[in-house]
């Protein structure tokens, strides 16, 4: 079925070491997404993808890295893991950014535990 | 800067109608006001967005006030599998997103169904 799909759902590493997620979608849209969702702070924007090639830092950009060779991929690397990337990890996307009926489809998240 | 005010938790009967408000006083003339939800364990996923008048889909309802400064989700007959944090999002153009913006989450309200 065509989707989003994150990898892996589960992971657990430790403090230094990277760590990279995997986002990809099947409906060739534009723009990609990564959030964080920690108890207490909601949704929060790491970075975001207007196309391939094309990055941009959102509200807690530090600590992370991502890219976008491809426009169905849109991997977060976390160069050097510390326990306050602890989180799940939230890869969206969308083919209308800024449009009138632009809507996110999310994937279903990677619980990242840093020990 | 594009800021909702939601209550933190709602409880609702099942098969009994359910009115989440959310207050948005600073909104722009443009703004759309988008409705997200987000089951147990899953990501968010679109409910329904309108921009001034009434809007409708199989989901739900949302009613927008004269001065578009709050609006309600309204769902018409909850089911245990309405229980979920329900988010009511501006786009933000102040702090990223370069001039489209960004849908930016908060924390939402977490609706409880009871049987």
């Amino acid at each position: 079925d065509a989707g989003i799909t994150q990898s892996p759902r589960y992971k657990i590493t430790e403090t230094g070491r990277q760590v990279t997620l995997m986002c990809h979608q099947t409906w060739s849209h534009s723009y990609m997404f990564w959030y964080r969702q920690d108890l207490g702070h909601g949704l929060r924007l790491i970075y975001y993808s207007a196309a391939a090639d094309i990055t941009d830092k959102g509200e807690v950009p530090d600590g992370y890295v991502v890219s976008r060779s491809k426009t169905e991929n849109f991997p977060l690397t976390l160069e050097s893991a510390t326990r306050s990337q602890t989180s799940v990890y939230f890869c969206a996307s969308s083919d209308l950014q800024g449009a009138v009926d632009e809507k996110l489809f999310f994937g279903s998240g990677t619980q990242l535990s840093v020990l | 800067d594009a800021k909702t005010t939601q209550p933190n938790s709602m409880e609702s009967n099942e098969e009994e109608p359910v009115h989440l408000p959310c207050n948005h006083s600073t909104i722009s003339g443009t703004d759309y006001i988008h409705w997200y939800r987000q089951l147990p364990s899953q990501g968010p996923e679109y409910v329904i967005h309108g921009l001034t008048s009434n809007v409708n889909n199989r989901m739900a309802s949302l009613a927008i006030a004269e001065d578009r400064k709050s609006s309600t989700l309204i769902l018409h007959r909850a089911t245990l599998r309405d229980a979920a944090v329900y988010y009511c999002i501006l786009r933000d153009f102040m702090n990223y997103g370069g001039s489209q913006g960004n849908l930016i989450f908060g924390k939402g309200t977490k609706l409880s169904v009871k049987p």
